[in-house]
């Protein structure tokens, strides 16, 4: 059974860079593509980004400009930066799992809410 | 990017009972629709891909229809689990996105 795990701050300043590690166990990031999503307080889920280990990464257009997503293979684990952060960036921020892509999301994490206060 | 329209916002049911949730598209998606329940402090857990395949593990009155625009999820005798929050997501144009929720609550 694949698991998710994301870690990382819990707050974040605002201008600051937000920076999450998604681990993952019963599985490889060698395969499969790998996603973070987030969901504001009271709001829809939003796709941020997803990578595929060989490096090919996909950005939502509306964050592209603020957001880096990478894989780190040999500790099985990808990460996501988020710069330049403003208190609409607070959210419950999730890790995935997608089976191709673009595709739906089969495996999630348990999500780690973020808050953006100074 | 495609926006998704979920209908009601809200449905009261009692146990038992039958629910039928809507999801429409802003543009045709084909199949290329899945659905997802949370339960409050709980990740999204997928329902239903390619609009009507039960994913792993997910009871069989759970069960998805449509395409298009136009789908539909339907929980044909709800338990008391079945409370929660479900979601559409379009992943036939990039970027995927999800529609706004519809929460299932206890009549």
């Amino acid at each position: 059974q694949v698991q998710l795990q994301e870690s990382g701050p819990g707050l974040v300043k605002p201008s600051e860079t937000l920076s999450l590690t998604c681990t993952v166990s019963g599985g490889s990031v060698r395969s499969h593509y790998w996603s973070w999503i987030r969901q504001p307080p009271g709001k829809r889920l939003e796709w941020i980004a997803y990578i595929y280990y060989s490096g090919s990464t996909y950005y939502n257009p509306s964050l592209k400009s603020r957001v880096t997503i990478s894989v780190d293979p040999s500790k099985n684990q990808f990460s996501l930066n988020l710069t330049s952060v403003t208190a609409a960036d607070t959210a419950v921020y999730y890790c995935a799992r997608l089976p191709a892509a673009p595709y739906y999301f089969d495996y999630w994490g348990q999500g780690t809410l973020v808050t953006v206060s100074s | 990017e495609i926006v998704m329209t979920q209908s009601p916002a809200t449905l009261s049911v009692s146990p038992g009972e039958r629910a039928t949730l809507s999801c429409r598209a802003s543009q045709s998606l084909g199949s290329d629709l899945a659905w997802y329940q949370q339960k409050p402090g709980q990740a999204p857990r997928l329902l239903i891909y390619g609009a009507s395949t039960r994913a792993t593990d997910i009871p069989a009155r759970f069960s998805g229809s449509g395409f298009g625009t136009e789908f539909t999820l339907t929980i044909s005798s709800l338990e008391s689990e079945d409370f929660a929050v479900y979601y559409c997501q379009q992943y036939n144009n990039w970027p995927e996105t999800f529609g706004q929720g519809t929460k299932v609550e206890i009549k």
